[in-house]
């Protein structure tokens, strides 16, 4: 089957920096993204890894290892705004267009 | 640039009746995702519409569920004799064609089944 496992919760401190972790089971794909989603909001997009490495967009980054299948989303200088959860998604390439998403991460950022 | 837009936000509806939600996808993005959201759940994917297409419905159940996307006018999500499993919020995402791996996500509709 195919599925992507994350923690369900991560605490850290205003300014910290985060790791939200996200390992798969899927035959192949053709990217990891992530996005995140604020309570009675919507998902917005972050950040998405078409190859291995890491990709940074402002405080947040994005990391991708095929070869060990897992991702992360780093999250740095941490703001009470970022408190929401967080889902990393990928689209199986074995046919079928659907997004898998993970279950999410919900973050709190105290003060 | 007005993003996805979802209508109604919020429905109501007896057991047995039919809902149906309305996605209008962000100009120029032409495929258009349903996804259904429990509380503190992840997004299930449902189906994958084009213009006048379904691409990929293999989330969406066997009875019950349609959804299409017609030449002219928003993508519609049709729901019939609905049961108190269906409450949800229900969102839609689009994209374009190149960029499938980022999409953009309406506000949702938050169905309730009384």
């Amino acid at each position: 089957g195919q599925s992507l496992e994350q923690p369900s919760e991560v605490t850290a401190v205003e300014g910290a920096i985060v790791q939200i972790n996200c390992t798969y089971q899927t035959s192949g794909f053709y990217g990891l993204s992530w996005y995140q989603q604020h309570d009675g909001g919507a998902p917005t997009f972050l950040s998405y890894n078409a190859l291995d490495g890491l990709e940074e967009t402002g405080r947040f980054s994005s990391f991708l290892s095929r070869s060990d299948s897992y991702g992360y989303l780093l999250l740095q200088e941490l703001q009470m705004k970022d408190s929401a959860s967080y889902f990393c998604a990928v689209t199986p390439n074995t046919g079928g267009f659907k997004t898998i998403f993970g279950a999410g991460t919900r973050l709190f950022v105290k003060a | 640039n007005a993003g996805v837009m979802q209508n109604p936000r919020h429905l109501v509806r007896r057991r047995g009746q039919e809902a149906r939600l309305r996605c209008s996808p962000m100009k120029g993005h032409s495929h258009v995702y349903w996804y259904r959201q429990l509380p503190e759940e992840g997004l299930k994917f449902m189906v994958y519409l084009q213009k006048e297409n379904i691409i990929d419905e293999s989330g969406m159940p066997k009875e019950r569920f349609s959804a299409e996307f017609p030449k002219e006018g928003p993508s519609i999500l049709r729901i019939q004799q609905v049961v108190r499993g269906d409450s949800a919020a229900y969102f839609c995402a689009s994209s374009t064609a190149q960029d499938a791996y980022e999409q953009y996500f309406g506000p949702g509709t938050r169905l309730t089944v009384t």
